[in-house]
């Protein structure tokens, strides 16, 4: 398994800002993943960040709005840039330890107002 | 495209067990999953199943796999207070990439 942290663990953000969200990772691993859970939704996939590439974005999400640092293979950072309410949501990290096992982070809670 | 569907709601009497089902599109996946993701908290891997098995089990926990239907099913026996969550199943797709269901909200009745 993999221990992952998230900082900070939540945030309320005024309308036009932007937030960084830092990932750790107790160990180094290839490939990490950022997920958005809107309020009662399920997990949707921002990105894909690989050390050493830029990262890829998913349908809906583009690189502007979202900026994703990947500088090694234990960290990773998700901007969340020019902030509207409904950016208002949880997001989250998440590693693949081996090619199935795939662990989260315990999320950062964003409150846009 | 890939879908994964589940029911929003579980109500279950604390003692028996619990079923939750789940069906998805991909015909390809390679990895099936439950998670847990307890109030104010992050997801819990709760368990995998390999799309080659037809059934996995862990302690209190049972997963069935039928691949023809592409239906999943997680079963809680003796569901407890504690295993009151929301239970995510998901389909591991191409590059790692995992597809997750809205989620079922398991709630226990005492």
């Amino acid at each position: 398994s993999a221990v992952i942290s998230q900082k900070p663990s939540r945030d309320i953000c005024q309308r036009g800002t932007s937030l960084t969200i830092q990932c750790q990772v107790d160990s180094q691993v290839t490939m990490m993943f950022w997920y958005r859970q809107q309020p009662g939704q399920s997990l949707t996939l921002i990105a894909t960040a690989n050390q050493g590439s830029e990262a890829t974005y998913e349908s809906g999400f583009v690189i502007d709005k979202f900026p994703i640092s990947r500088p090694n293979l234990t960290f990773s950072t998700l901007t969340v840039s020019n902030m509207s309410p409904e950016d208002s949501s949880i997001y989250l990290c998440s590693v693949t330890v081996s090619s199935y096992e795939q662990y989260f982070g315990p999320g950062t809670r964003l409150t846009v107002t | 495209g890939e879908d994964v569907e589940q029911s929003l709601f579980l109500s279950v009497r604390e003692g028996d067990s619990s079923v939750i089902n789940c069906t998805y599109t991909d015909s390809s996946s390679t990895y099936l999953y439950w998670y847990k993701q307890e109030p104010g908290a992050g997801l819990q891997l709760l368990t995998y199943i390999f799309s080659n098995m037809d059934m996995k089990q862990d302690q209190r926990l049972t997963v069935l796999l039928n691949k023809k239907d592409k239906h999943l099913s997680l079963r809680i026996a003796d569901t407890q207070t504690g295993d009151s969550a929301i239970y995510f199943c998901a389909e591991g797709v191409r590059d790692d990439k995992i597809i997750f269901g809205k989620g079922t909200r398991l709630h226990i009745l005492p």
